[in-house]
């Protein structure tokens, strides 16, 4: 039974053009998102988070949108690098993310090509 | 000077044999984690310990056994090994449970291979 789902195990995208990454999730209890990014042979990195009061959080070329009533999140890449080619999850948590039970995606490859 | 670092990074083992896998971060976190992220790629955890203390235990084998001496260190016992047991399994820290950002900081990863 998966809570977080990432529909898409791919992505390519051209370099400065924009990369959607999108995530649903089917439990309404969580109320904090994240996003990890992953290179092979390394652990996920932090990326950016947002809690379920918003819709909308930036950070630089990153932006993470929230739809509740979809139980929809997505996130944006402005404008694409190569560096940014990884695995992305997505990931949620109920109680304000504070204990730590991220229940997370399959993860999206995105390719991102000169 | 790596944040969360776990040994070894590969393993491969025969069915049967017991293993362990060693994690420690030196973040100053209070709350440490191991997950797994088996064939389909799923990560999922396994375990959460809070200064010590278990915290989160998920439906895992008992033959998983986590073993905290400090807050800086999680090891991971696998007793019995199984074939099911391939994945690659990842130590992660966290500021603690009053942490608002749910924010976890990841090692690179053990690949266990049961042959």
């Amino acid at each position: 039974d998966q809570q977080v789902k990432q529909n898409s195990p791919s992505l390519s995208v051209q370099e400065g053009r924009i990369s959607i990454l999108n995530c649903d999730y089917t439990n309404s209890m969580f109320d904090y998102f994240l996003w990890y990014k992953k290179y092979p042979a390394e652990g996920p990195t932090f990326l950016i988070s947002i809690s379920s009061i918003k819709d909308k959080n930036e950070d630089g070329r990153f932006t993470v949108f929230l739809n509740k009533s979809a139980k929809h999140l997505s996130l944006h890449i402005v404008p694409s690098q190569p560096g940014d080619s990884a695995v992305y999850f997505c990931a949620a948590s109920a109680r304000g993310g504070s204990q730590g039970n991220l229940i997370f995606g399959k993860g999206t490859k995105l390719s991102v090509k000169p | 000077d790596t944040a969360v670092s776990q040994t070894p990074k590969y393993l491969v083992t025969q069915m049967g044999n017991d293993k362990s896998i060693k994690c420690e971060q030196n973040l100053g976190h209070d709350t440490m984690y191991w997950y797994k992220q088996d064939s389909k790629k799923f990560l999922k955890i396994m375990f959460s310990y809070n200064n010590k203390e278990l915290i989160i235990n998920e439906t895992v084998p008992n033959r998983f056994s986590p073993k905290s001496p400090d807050k800086a260190h999680l090891n991971l016992h696998i007793n019995s090994l199984e074939l099911g047991d391939s994945a690659v399994y990842f130590c992660a820290s966290s500021p603690g449970r009053g942490s608002n950002t749910g924010e976890l900081f990841f090692g690179e990863g053990s690949r266990l291979t049961v042959l």
